[in-house]
């Protein structure tokens, strides 16, 4: 069974400088895709950056960028530049490519709040 | 077509009500999804429909939980005599065929038992 465990409950980070948000996962498919998504208070899920499996290099949006180690299972998602519109719950997701139904699973997030 | 939306975005009610939820996806995305999501946790999975057809359940999808989706347009999840342990945020999310595609999600409909 897919599995996704973000470790961090909270993180902190002064406004301007970068923040790591910790991700790792379990899944015998090999062939995956791994998501990571902002829930701000207001609750809507927004899409932030999308790895694949096979995907040689890492992914990168804007000032996020995931930094991806598949043989530690793990999808790290890196935020440069912090601003205080980055305070906000973070999930790691991720979906198999074996199933039909391509439904997601989710870590238990972690708050990132940034301090002015 | 401005996204997935969801009605209502709140409902209170009292155990042991029933309560139904509306679901519209993006058009042209013909897998539906519905989660449920308490406190504190990420989004669980419920069910999914590809088109009209309900292709899985989760073993959390008891059996006072329904979902339909007629026509593989909107979806309805009904929840039958409503428990307390039921309050959470239902999150319905579509997406396209491609599995590189993202589910793009509704804003959820914020449920509390009273």
């Amino acid at each position: 069974a897919q599995k996704i465990t973000q470790t961090q409950p909270g993180m902190f980070v002064q406004e301007k400088e970068a923040v790591t948000l910790d991700c790792t996962y379990d899944t015998s498919d090999p062939s995956y895709g791994l998501f990571w998504y902002k829930q701000p208070s207001s609750g809507e899920m927004i899409f932030l950056i999308y790895q694949g499996s096979y995907d040689q290099q890492n992914a990168t949006e804007g000032r996020y960028s995931l930094n991806f180690q598949k043989a530690r299972k793990s999808a790290n998602l890196v935020i440069s530049a912090s601003q205080l519109g980055d305070s906000a719950m973070y999930f790691c997701a991720m979906r198999e490519r074996g199933t039909n139904a391509g439904k997601s699973t989710f870590g238990d997030g972690t708050t990132l709040t940034v301090k002015p | 077509d401005t996204g997935v939306s969801q009605d209502p975005r709140h409902k209170i009610t009292k155990r042991g009500q029933n309560v139904t939820f509306r679901c519209d996806p993006i058009s042209e995305h013909n897998r539906l999804y519905w989660y449920r999501q308490t406190l504190g946790q990420g989004p669980e999975f419920l069910t999914y429909f590809q088109n009209e057809a309900q292709l899985e359940k989760s073993r959390l999808l008891s059996d006072r939980f329904s979902a339909e989706r007629p026509k593989g347009s909107f979806s309805t999840l009904e929840i039958q005599r409503t428990e307390q342990g039921d309050s959470a945020m239902y999150l319905c999310a579509s997406r396209p065929r491609t599995l590189e595609e993202t589910q793009y999600f509704g804003p959820g409909t914020r449920l509390l038992v009273l």
